[in-house]
């Protein structure tokens, strides 16, 4: 299976402010990887999938990007409505496997 | 806009078999995987497995040997089962469309029910 690390595992920031989140995966999955939001008690939302494709409708503060086994997911100016937990997921070849979830916080 | 919606005992007793449907609504199951997706309280997101409207599935191996996820196209559901709970097993269940789009190989959970919180308790 390939394991997907995420960090940091929580962090705290102002509305404004420019947040980058990491995921690591155990090994090479090119442009395979999605990532989500979920507030709490909510289903998870697709964001971005094949690394920096956005949804639609989601805004265009958030963006991917990264390769290989390092990526990235940043919110250029983070707004209320951002403070959620992050997951990024792998699509390389099953079984598909998460991060452990970044808790995006109020500072 | 495809609609999916989980129904199911929210109790379940140990060593008995969970059994959850996902009621598919406002498009077409074909062309898709459907994933079972579970989340323990507090904790991350576990991928449990997933079915194509032609019947070939994949699961996880952690739980391959107590899953079994099917698909009726004529009453748009999608079912799993999972047998011999244990309180590991506590967690609330999502059912999600699974996309595949461009060449094929590229997939996301791009519509998700709203979830059901199963405890396994005596």
């Amino acid at each position: 299976d390939i394991q997907m690390t995420q960090f940091p595992a929580s962090l705290s920031a102002s509305i404004g402010d420019r947040v980058t989140i990491t995921c690591r995966a155990s090994q090479n999955i090119d442009s395979f990887i999605n990532w989500y939001k979920q507030k709490s008690g909510e289903a998870p939302k697709l964001l971005i999938f094949a690394k920096y494709s956005l949804e639609g409708g989601v805004p265009s503060r958030f963006s991917g990007g990264g390769s290989g086994t390092d990526f990235t997911l940043t919110i250029s100016s983070l707004q209320p409505d951002d403070f959620a937990t992050y997951y990024c997921q792998h699509n390389y070849n099953v079984p598909w496997t998460f991060g452990q979830g970044t808790k995006v916080e109020i500072k | 806009q495809v609609q999916l919606g989980e129904s199911g005992p929210a109790v379940v007793k140990p060593a008995e078999t969970l059994s959850l449907t996902c009621n598919v609504s406002g498009g077409s199951m074909t062309s898709s995987y459907w994933s079972w997706i579970r989340q323990s309280p507090g904790q991350g997101l576990e991928w449990i497995g997933h079915i194509h409207f032609t019947g070939r599935s994949d699961y996880s191996p952690a739980l391959e040997s107590r899953v079994t996820i099917s698909l009726d196209t004529s009453k748009k559901q999608v079912s799993l089962k999972l047998t011999s709970v244990t309180a590991a097993d506590t967690a609330k269940y999502y059912c999600a469309r699974e996309n595949y789009y461009g060449t094929g190989s590229y997939s996301k959970f791009d519509q998700w029910g709203q979830g059901i919180l199963v405890t396994v308790s005596s």
